[in-house]
């Protein structure tokens, strides 16, 4: 079946604008994550959302990092007022719950 | 703080030679570990995981509690495992990553 899918691919923005990047999870996976993947610093978790329970928001950065899941499928990750220090490659994962996370392909966030 | 270490950013082998992609971590409790895999142009892949206690395209990694560590092994590298190679904890509902080895086999 399809995997986890992630628009844009590619997003090229400047400083100060607000972004929204998108995940399609695998359907029928109530579990959602978003991380975001850096040059030489691994994979940070962003947020996490489980069926109706409220999202795990521990790793978002700042305040200008928003995220929401509509119909407990598709989700949306907002960046307010971008920085250069946001540039990274936002990564997707879905599952079942507690079990093997399944990644999107990203979505590559420049910042000029 | 639950951490996972990866010491080394590059990996570089010849092609049939043994590999040893080195993680620690620190964690207090039962650790559920994980290794992830990401060739090149594709998005990340779970490689294996230490419950499962299995071996995946001959790679294999041995939880040792005693030295917080998960290493992965394979006894002779193939070209096409070359990639970039995440180990990863669980933590409640999260992943926590490694900055990941960049594994090359040389031919």
């Amino acid at each position: 079946g399809a995997g986890v899918s992630q628009s844009p691919s590619n997003k090229v923005t400047e400083k100060g604008k607000d972004v929204e990047l998108r995940c399609d999870p695998i359907s029928g996976h109530t579990a959602l994550y978003w991380y975001r993947q850096s040059l030489g610093q691994g994979l940070e978790f962003l947020i996490y959302f489980q069926g109706n329970s409220a999202p795990d928001k521990s790793g978002l950065p700042s305040d200008r990092f928003s995220a929401e899941r509509t119909g407990g499928s598709v989700s949306t990750l907002t960046i307010q007022r971008t920085q250069q220090e946001d540039s990274a490659v936002y990564l997707c994962a879905s599952s079942l719950v507690a079990d093997t996370q399944y990644f999107g392909p990203g979505t590559r966030l420049t910042v000029l | 703080a639950q951490r996972v270490t990866q010491p080394e950013k590059l990996l570089s082998v010849f092609k049939g030679a043994p590999v040893e992609l080195k993680c620690n971590y620190s964690y207090s409790g039962s650790p559920e570990l994980f290794w992830y895999v990401q060739y090149s142009r594709q998005r990340l892949q779970l490689l294996l995981r230490h419950i499962s206690r299995e071996s995946i395209k001959g790679f294999t990694a041995d939880l040792n509690k005693g030295e917080t560590s998960f290493h992965l092994k394979k006894p002779f590298a193939q070209e096409e495992d070359s990639a970039m190679y995440y180990c990863a904890l669980r933590r409640g509902n999260k992943l926590v990553f490694g900055a990941g080895t960049i594994l090359r086999v040389k031919s």
